[in-house]
């Protein structure tokens, strides 16, 4: 089965730094871009980037650019997302996906809830 | 880059017709047939259901379709369900070789 697996739940301070995971399976994760999308509470869906692990080629939203950092570990079959020093803001639910070839997203890890709160 | 454009909400009875517009600029949903739409029921994360304009992942009922004129992308569901009650999402390849999704539109079957 092709499936995307994100890592738990995490509350974390202001000012803290954090690296969430989204683990694929069932599918050769090098040939396969992967791409971050972030849900406010209540809000629509945000594209942040994107990575292709089989070059660590990687894309990000203007939006979300020197914001986060985008990463994957081949070896492992892993994407990463991360953040240096979080906001009371970047409280979200942050969904992986596979981007399949026509830029569409076919495949959705069940998404990583963040909330920074002090 | 701005987010493509959707109504809020949009409503039908069961076995009726809607349909949800979607609409960008020539650098994104008029210059390119990379539109998708995703459901997303609450709590759920997204279903991609068209993808390249009008096309249907395997599995995805043939109630679904999508078109586009210039700048404008639409998603029709004919035969209103129950279970089409959810959050719809579009989203377009742009000119920056980046994604943009819309806004969002509920859907509520009445």
């Amino acid at each position: 089965e092709v499936q995307l697996v994100q890592s738990g739940a995490e509350v974390k301070k202001p000012g803290e730094s954090l690296k969430i995971s989204c683990k694929g399976s069932g599918y050769s994760f090098t040939s396969y871009w992967i791409g971050w999308v972030r849900q406010m509470p209540g809000k629509g869906l945000e594209w942040m980037g994107i990575i292709y692990p089989g070059d660590s080629d990687t894309r990000y939203s203007p939006s979300f650019q020197g914001q986060v950092t985008i990463s994957a570990d081949k070896s492992i079959s892993t994407a990463y997302l991360q953040w240096s020093s979080l906001k009371a803001s970047d409280t979200a639910m942050y969904y992986c996906a596979r981007r399949s070839g026509p830029w569409a997203f076919d495949i959705w890890g069940q998404g990583t809830m963040v909330t920074v709160s002090s | 880059q701005s987010a493509l454009t959707q109504p809020a909400s949009v409503s039908g009875s069961p076995g009726q017709s809607i349909t949800i517009s979607c609409t960008g600029t020539s650098s994104d949903v008029g210059g390119y047939n990379y539109v998708s739409w995703y459901q997303q029921h609450p709590g759920k994360a997204p279903k991609l259901m068209i993808y390249e304009v009008s096309n249907r992942p395997s599995g995805v009922p043939d109630r679904f379709s999508g078109s586009k004129s210039g700048n404008t992308a639409s998603l029709t569901i004919s035969g209103l369900q129950a279970e089409d009650e959810a959050d719809y999402y579009c989203s377009s390849y742009t000119s920056s070789s980046t994604v943009v999704f819309g806004g969002g539109t509920k859907l509520t079957v009445l």
